[in-house]
């Protein structure tokens, strides 16, 4: 059973715009939901994280948009650059109870 | 050093061989975390430390996979027996505080069992 649906699989985009990337969880005792950037080659690095207690979070470009009943969560990135290209792991996770479960990875393409 | 350490890089080994895999964490984290990511996947979870008690294994595949974390500090994921099927990349991480907020991640350990 995945716990962390995300989707889609793989997104091009052209430079300055928008890319959407959404994840749905089936959890209710998860509080935690992050997401991690993924460079080839490299490991996953921490992105932007968001608590159910907001329900959009904002940092430079990269916003989190939270939806509690929906159960679902979304990264948008603004004025997406080819720099931003990249696979992006949406996850989630129970503090204190239960370590990080990652969605299965959208593979974004920005080009010019 | 400044971020997770991984050894080795890269490891090929025939089946039925047994391998051992190093994560050296960034130093003072509590927790440290076994991932292992297919081409093309997430992370999947394995099992995870806080200080040098193992706090969940459930991720671990079979008996023939285990972890230990003795003083704290580095910890080794051994594969014994292996199979064609272990091949894959073995990521490890580690956190600042228990359970919760950001995990830093290495580079990874490529294992593949011919």
């Amino acid at each position: 059973q995945q716990q962390v649906k995300q989707s889609p699989q793989s997104l091009i985009v052209q430079k300055g715009g928008i890319p959407i990337i959404n994840c749905a969880y089936e959890n209710t005792a998860f509080d935690y939901f992050p997401w991690y950037q993924q460079f080839p080659g490299k490991g996953p690095a921490l992105l932007i994280a968001i608590r159910p207690d907001v329900s959009e979070k904002k940092e430079g470009r990269f916003t989190i948009s939270f939806n509690k009943s929906a159960k679902q969560f979304s990264l948008h990135i603004m004025d997406s650059q080819p720099g931003d290209s990249a696979t992006y792991f949406c996850a989630a996770s129970n503090s204190g109870n239960t370590p990080l479960v990652f969605g299965k990875g959208t593979r974004l393409s920005v080009i010019a | 050093g400044a971020g997770v350490s991984q050894s080795p890089r890269y490891k090929v080994t025939k089946r039925g061989q047994d391998v051992a895999l190093r994560c050296d964490p960034i130093s003072g984290h509590v927790s440290l975390y076994w991932y292992r990511q297919a081409l093309g996947q997430g992370p999947e979870f394995l099992t995870y430390f806080n200080y040098e008690a193992q706090q969940d294994k459930s991720g671990l595949p079979n008996d023939r996979f285990s972890a230990e974390r003795p003083e704290g500090s580095i910890s080794t994921l051994t594969i014994q027996r292996t199979e064609q099927r272990d091949s894959a990349m073995y990521r490890c991480a580690s956190g600042g505080q228990v359970n919760t907020g950001e995990l830093f991640f290495g580079e990874g350990s490529r294992l593949t069992v011919l």
